[in-house]
C-alpha cells in the first residue's frame, strides 16, 4: 500500500486553470473509478472536492473536475481564485476495503 | 445535519495506549462506514483503517496491522480508535470520518513523548 504520487507544489495566476496530477498502479486507481480529492486549508479539516473520479459534492463549485487516464487521477481547477490555495490530496481505493492517499500538493495562486 | 465529535487531546509516553472516539449524530449510526484518517504535523494524510458499525468488522492498512484496533458503542453511537504500542512518530491528528469522506470529525491531537 504505497502512497499515490502527486507534486509536492503547483502553482497559477489568477483566472488560469491548473492541474494536478495523482499517480497510482493498476492495484488502486487503474483498477477502479473510486478517486477522491480533498482540499485542506492550514489547521482546518479536509474537504471533500470530487468523489467517485468526477462526481462533485452539493455546494462545490463547478470549477473544479476529476478524471483519470490509466493509473493516473488528475484534478483540475479553472478560472482559479485566490481562496483556491490549499493543500490538494488524493485518495483511491485500493481493493480489499482499502484506501490510499497521495501525499498531498501545494497549491500557489501567484 | 450529520456532524462527527472526536474526544480531547492526548498527551502519551511511548510504549502506551490510545483510544481516541467519534460520537456520531445526524443519520442512523449502523448505516455507514467510519473511517480512520491521521496527519502529523507538516505532513500528508495517511489512511488507517475503517470499521462497520452494524456488524463491527474492521479492515486496516498494513502499517497498523497488529496496533490498531476499532470498536464501537452502537447505543451511544460512537466509534472508537485504540492505537498501541505508541512511538514518537505516532504523534499526529488523528480524524474520524464518514464513509465517503464528507463528513468529518473535528481531529484529536495525539502527542506521545517521554
Amino acid at each position: 500500500q504505497s502512497a499515490l504520487t502527486q507534486p509536492a507544489s503547483v502553482s497559477g495566476s489568477p483566472g488560469q486553470s491548473i492541474t494536478i496530477s495523482c499517480t497510482g498502479t493498476s492495484s488502486d486507481v487503474g483498477s477502479y473509478n473510486l478517486v477522491s480529492w480533498f482540499q485542506q486549508n492550514l489547521g482546518k479539516v479536509p474537504k471533500l472536492m470530487i468523489y467517485e473520479g468526477s462526481k462533485r459534492p452539493s455546494g462545490v463549485s463547478n470549477r473544479f473536475s476529476g478524471s483519470k487516464s490509466g493509473n493516473t487521477a488528475s484534478l483540475t481547477i479553472s478560472g482559479l481564485q485566490a481562496e483556491d490555495e490549499a493543500d490538494y490530496y488524493c485518495c483511491s481505493y485500493a481493493g480489499s476495503s482499502t484506501r490510499v492517499f497521495g501525499g498531498g500538493t501545494k497549491l500557489t495562486v501567484l | 445535519q450529520v456532524q462527527l465529535v472526536q474526544s480531547g487531546a492526548e498527551v502519551k509516553k511511548p510504549g502506551a495506549s490510545v483510544k481516541v472516539s467519534c460520537k456520531a449524530s445526524g443519520y442512523t449510526f449502523t448505516s455507514y462506514d467510519i473511517n480512520w484518517v491521521r496527519q502529523a504535523t507538516g505532513q500528508g494524510l495517511e489512511w488507517m483503517g475503517w470499521m462497520n458499525p452494524n456488524s463491527g468488522n474492521t479492515g486496516y492498512a498494513q502499517k497498523f496491522q497488529g496496533r490498531v484496533t476499532m470498536t464501537r458503542n452502537t447505543s451511544i453511537s460512537t466509534a472508537y480508535m485504540e492505537l498501541s504500542s505508541l512511538r514518537s512518530e505516532d504523534t499526529a491528528v488523528y480524524y474520524c470520518a464518514s464513509s465517503g469522506f464528507d463528513f468529518w470529525g473535528q481531529g484529536t491531537m495525539v502527542t506521545v513523548s517521554s
